[in-house]
């Protein structure tokens, strides 16, 4: 049982260019969440799921894309990369009945 | 909508007891909860509450009172080990309820 699975573990990034961040959770969790924690700050919204196929916008949604075509996987996908997008990135998946949320170990991301 | 504060600091002597606390305004809520997230490091769930009172998991308790809008975590009995950064959160109930909004964090620093 791994858990919540992220890769890759860091990346650089030049602007405008585009890249997906792999997400993976093995506990069969209906609910998954993707989060940017910028240096000394919370955790922000960016998409989240409810179920295989069903997507829905966070707090700061923009440049971001996300699919949910399986109930293991919900990849984001940043379309042009900017500076402003440089962050940590954080997947977390939890159970409809529970409310714990489990976490990714996160991606760390550069735009230059 | 939803706003959650935290105090950006704290500082506490090992062994004492420490109370951080959190307001929140917002139109509804499942629950309420207390992440712990240590520097570099992904956040790790510590407590939940649904219902008004305390609850307690060993050296940390989490109270709530919905009709203050208000949350504390106590951590008691401080170690080194417990600097970190504590994060509260509320997740979203109904069409949101697979929505979890964080605050910005409490940084506690455990000094000898």
């Amino acid at each position: 049982n791994a858990g919540v699975t992220q890769t890759p573990k860091f990346q650089v990034l030049k602007t405008g260019q585009s890249m997906t961040l792999q997400c993976a959770q093995d506990m069969n969790h209906e609910y998954m969440s993707w989060y940017r924690q910028d240096p000394g700050m919370g955790l922000r919204l960016i998409h989240y799921s409810v179920g295989a196929g069903i997507t829905d916008q966070g707090e700061v949604p923009n440049g971001y894309n996300v699919s949910r075509s399986t109930t293991e996987d919900f990849p984001l996908r940043l379309l042009s990369a900017a500076p402003s997008q440089t962050s940590v990135y954080f997947c977390a998946s939890r159970d409809t009945t529970l409310y714990e949320q489990y976490f990714g170990p996160g991606t760390r991301l550069t735009v230059t | 909508g939803q706003n959650i504060d935290q105090p950006t600091e704290m500082t506490a002597t090992e062994g004492a007891i420490v109370q951080i606390n959190c307001t929140y305004q917002t139109s509804g809520f499942n629950g309420l909860f207390w992440y712990q997230q240590h520097a570099g490091e992904a956040p790790t769930f510590l407590s939940y509450n649904v219902l008004d009172g305390l609850e307690e998991k060993g050296r940390f308790s989490s109270f709530l009172s919905r009709s203050k809008g208000y949350s504390y975590l106590l951590l008691k009995e401080l170690q080194m080990k417990d600097s970190a950064s504590y994060l509260c959160a509320v997740i979203g109930y109904n069409t949101n309820a697979g929505k979890s909004t964080f605050g910005d964090g409490t940084t506690l620093t455990v000094k000898p």
